[in-house]
């Protein structure tokens, strides 16, 4: 079946730096386009960033453009957000989620990843 | 940027009732409305994409309805597991893509 499952938060200082990852299975990850949606606590979904399914399109929220950077690597079937920069309020839980339709840009999300929680705080 | 304005911000029903949840975008977006449904510490769930459509699984008490700026989420009848925040989300005018800010349904 369709498994999105991302890794890499933690506990982090504002300034520093932190590479998420998303490992996906159960779809031809090379033919979805893939999102980075986050959550601070008690708050609601903010879209952070796109990436197309050829990858060649990439999109960021003003609120971390400059400082995030999306990428994947469809021969390891993983979608990464490096994050660089990071301030207090980038504190959320971040999930990874797919795009609906196969080589499309119908932006909205069928799968969802189980999230990861970024802390940020000195 | 579009705005998403869902109301009302809390709903309180009986499981039975009928729910009906609102969401406004700012200006039009066609018919590229999605609806989500979240349960505490779960991902969100795509309930409706494209204003009405259901997706894959889901039951067919929750409907979607609208076009352009104002949209409605209907479940005909709460089963228990249905209380949870339902969020809009539009993909018509982006980046950026926008979500509501939630509408929560809990039990009277």
């Amino acid at each position: 079946q369709v498994q999105l499952v991302e890794s890499g938060g933690g506990v982090v200082q504002p300034g520093r730096s932190l590479r998420l990852s998303c490992a996906a299975s159960g779809f031809t990850f090379s033919n979805y386009g893939m999102h980075w949606v986050r959550q601070a606590p008690g708050k609601g979904l903010e879209w952070v960033a796109l990436i197309s399914h050829h990858g060649t399109r990439k999109d960021y929220a003003d609120s971390v453009k400059g400082r995030f950077s999306i990428s994947r690597d469809s021969s390891e079937n993983t979608l990464y957000l490096q994050m660089d920069s990071l301030r207090p309020d980038d504190t959320a839980v971040y999930y990874c989620a797919k795009v609906r339709n196969p080589n499309s840009i119908d932006w909205d999300f069928d799968c969802w990843g189980q999230g990861t929680l970024v802390t940020v705080s000195s | 940027e579009i705005v998403l304005t869902q109301s009302p911000a809390t709903l309180s029903l009986s499981p039975g009732e009928r729910a009906t949840l609102s969401c406004r975008a700012s200006q039009s977006v066609n018919i590229y409305l999605a609806w989500y449904q979240q349960r505490p510490g779960q991902a969100p769930r795509l309930l409706i994409y494209d204003a009405s459509n259901r997706a894959t699984g889901i039951p067919a008490r929750f409907s979607g309805s609208g076009s352009g700026t104002d949209f409605t989420l209907t479940i005909s009848s709460l089963e228990p597991e249905d209380f949870a925040v339902y969020y809009c989300q539009q993909r018509y005018i982006w980046p950026p893509i926008t979500f509501g800010q939630g509408t929560r349904l809990e039990i009277k």
